[in-house]
């Protein structure tokens, strides 16, 4: 079945550095990818979905200069969050769907972030 | 805007019984799909179930079914024999036909007695 790879699995860092979660297809090519934040107890709250080979598209209130996305390939989309914050400590979510649009999306095992 | 509502935050069942979730949604589409994500502790969201609008039968999986009213925009999960790996908070989901957005409700925790 289709897997999906995120990396790290947790991280912790210092306010102010800037951290990169990665997200891979691992046996299928993905045009487009989601990233996802939940925050403790809470559902998925979309961020931007990221589109191999050009811009990502944000929602509504999330800052493009924060978290910059880059889905250099049809297998790596990457999520950076720069200059961290702990208002940024989450959970994130990656997700892919193998096929058109009606496809299941099948999701990482996300990342939890913890900014000190 | 399309919105999905989960209106059990928390539900509990005795283990081998059944539990049904409820999820109701609002949109103006006629063409999505619709769908309950299980999420364990573990985090990893694991689909369990799968619902396209144009089709009249309800999806089944094993022990998990789902009572699809579609003019009532209502999808409800059904889980039988519920064992205790069945325990998980459990996201329902809608994807408008031609989007590839996926909107979550709030969820609902599961909790499985022994």
């Amino acid at each position: 079945g289709a897997v999906v790879s995120q990396h790290p699995s947790w991280v912790i860092c210092k306010s102010g550095t800037s951290v990169k979660i990665e997200c891979r297809s691992l046996d299928f090519q993905a045009t487009t990818m989601f990233w996802y934040r939940q925050f403790p107890k809470q559902s998925l709250m979309l961020m931007a979905t990221s589109n191999e080979g050009s811009k990502a598209t944000y929602e509504q209130g999330v800052e493009k200069d924060k978290f910059l996305i880059n889905h250099a390939s049809l297998t790596l989309s990457t999520l950076t969050v720069t200059s961290a914050h702990p208002e940024d400590s989450s959970f994130y979510i990656c997700s892919a769907r193998r096929g058109s649009y009606n496809s299941p999306l099948h999701f990482g095992n996300g990342t939890r972030l913890t900014v000190t | 805007a399309q919105t999905v509502t989960q209106s059990q935050p928390e539900m509990s069942v005795q283990e081998a019984e059944t539990v049904t979730l409820s999820c109701t949604y609002d949109t103006s589409e006629s063409d999505y799909y619709l769908f309950w994500y299980k999420q364990p502790p573990s985090r990893q969201m694991i689909l369990v179930i799968r619902q396209e609008a144009y089709k009249q039968q309800n999806a089944t999986e094993n022990r998990f079914s789902v009572n699809f009213q579609k003019a009532a925009k209502s999808f409800s999960l059904k889980i039988s024999d519920s064992q205790l790996g069945d325990a998980a908070m459990y996201f329902c989901a809608y994807n408008a036909g031609g989007s590839e957005k996926l909107v979550f409700g709030k969820g609902t925790k599961l909790t499985v007695n022994p």
